[in-house]
């Protein structure tokens, strides 16, 4: 079955730096990609997604890249806040598999002040 | 819009007993996610449904999980009995449909088991 490794586990920047946070998946049927922001406490809060047909998407301060020859792609927030601290998950799914969401581990982001 | 509400926010009992947790999805998604998400892990799917029929229950214990969508609307999913490895939150997450329709997530249930 589809297996997502999400790299790295921890990342802290300097309030106004750019975070990148990098996933790989292995089945190359995958064909959707969300990334969810997790506060504590809350449940996780879709911020963006890509498609398979499409190579980039880009939504204000973030942006997510999709390589689909080398089976990975990444979530890039440029100008980051404090507010923007958070756990991260990458997350893959397929058409043919109902939908079902196959997440990575996830990245605890700091943006120190 | 109003999002997925779930209840009770947080639940404490005692390995072997019973507990229930409810999910109202956001209205009209026809597709219902419960998904288990461990202290420092990522959610992990445990039953989906598309209106009231389940479309993949595979990862669900089912000498111990229940799940059901009556009326295609609500969701209750049940343990019964609970061991220790069942402490975790319990998310549920509704879309559209099925595929690569975006999904959206309640805040979950955190479960407690002494």
């Amino acid at each position: 079955g589809e297996n997502v490794e999400q790299h790295p586990s921890t990342l802290s920047v300097q309030e106004g730096d750019s975070a990148v946070i990098k996933c790989t998946y292995s089945d190359s049927a995958s064909n959707y990609f969300p990334w969810y922001k997790q506060e504590l406490g809350k449940g996780p809060q879709l911020i963006i997604d890509i498609r398979s047909n499409v190579g980039e998407k880009k939504d204000q301060r973030i942006a997510v890249t999709l390589n689909k020859t080398a089976k990975h792609f990444s979530l890039h927030i440029t100008e980051t806040q404090p507010e923007d601290s958070a756990v991260y998950f990458c997350a893959a799914s397929m058409n043919n598999q109902g939908g079902k969401l196959i997440f990575g581990q996830g990245t605890e982001l700091s943006v120190k002040p | 819009e109003a999002g997925v509400a779930q209840s009770p926010r947080y639940k404490i009992i005692e390995k072997r007993q019973s507990v229930a947790f409810w999910c109202n999805p956001i209205s009209g998604h026809a597709t219902l996610y419960w998904y288990q998400q461990i202290l420092g892990q990522g959610p992990k799917l445990l039953i989906q449904f598309q209106n009231n029929g389940v479309v993949d229950d595979s990862q669900l214990p089912k000498d111990r999980f229940s799940a059901e969508r009556l009326k295609g609307v609500d969701s209750t999913l049940k343990i019964q009995p609970a061991k220790l490895e069942d402490s975790a939150v319990y998310l549920c997450a509704s879309s559209l449909g099925s595929g690569d329709q975006p999904q959206h997530f309640g805040d979950g249930t955190r479960l407690s088991i002494l």
